[in-house]
């Protein structure tokens, strides 16, 4: 049974600061991985979505990369801002083409 | 073009009512799921439909039924409402095929409250 888990839950760092965000997941079978934002008690705005034969993607800011031979994607974000506070959550589509989820990460950017 | 909508925006029943939740897909999208997002958690997968049929669902009872129409908009039910029913629920669509490569995109959610 697939697992995602994203440590850690909670992050809060200054403006201007480069961060990295992980996400793991137990099962390396996964069609494609993707990191998602949410602010508060809103919706899912999708970030960007990595297929298995992909080792990356790049929008902007942020940089995902995928290793699935180890289970782990990380989320780079570069020179922080405020309007970047939110909760940032990564999803696996497994074998059975589920999305599994991760419980996120709060990032807060303090000004 | 329109993204993915949802209505109402919150809802508030007691326990034991049933409860119908509307989505609209995003144009040209074939393929609409349902989630359920408890407070601080991760979206939880319910099912999923494409093209009229359900092809997909999480572990969740059978009180929690769907549709989806010929416009591909879609209908989430649950009857019987217990506490534990509280949460954010989440319509996403994709282009489809049902396929699993596609990126998924969200409406901004039904807030549902039982009490």
């Amino acid at each position: 049974k697939q697992e995602v888990t994203q440590i850690p839950a909670a992050l809060s760092v200054p403006e201007g600061e480069n961060l990295v965000l992980n996400c793991s997941f137990t099962d390396s079978a996964i069609y494609n991985l993707q990191w998602f934002r949410q602010d508060p008690g809103k919706g899912l705005t999708s970030l960007l979505l990595i297929q298995s034969s992909q080792r990356e993607q790049t929008s902007g800011r942020l940089n995902a990369s995928l290793d699935k031979s180890s289970g782990r994607s990380t989320l780079y974000i570069a020179a922080s801002q405020p309007g970047d506070s939110a909760t940032y959550l990564c999803a696996a589509r497994d074998s059975n083409y589920q999305l599994i989820w991760g419980a996120g990460t709060k990032l807060i950017i303090k000004p | 073009e329109t993204g993915v909508t949802q209505s109402p925006t919150h809802l508030i029943k007691t326990r034991g009512q049933q409860v119908t939740l509307r989505c609209s897909s995003q144009s040209g999208h074939n393929t609409v799921s349902w989630y359920q997002q408890a407070l601080g958690q991760g979206p939880q997968f319910i099912f999923q439909y494409y093209r009229e049929e359900e092809n997909g669902r999480g572990n969740f009872p059978p009180r929690f039924s769907g549709l989806q129409f010929p416009n591909y908009s879609s209908e989430l039910n649950v009857n019987a409402l217990e506490l534990d029913d509280s949460a954010l629920y989440l319509c996403a669509s994709n282009p489809g095929g049902g396929s699993s490569y596609n990126e998924q995109f969200f409406g901004p959610g039904t807030r549902l409250t039982v009490l």
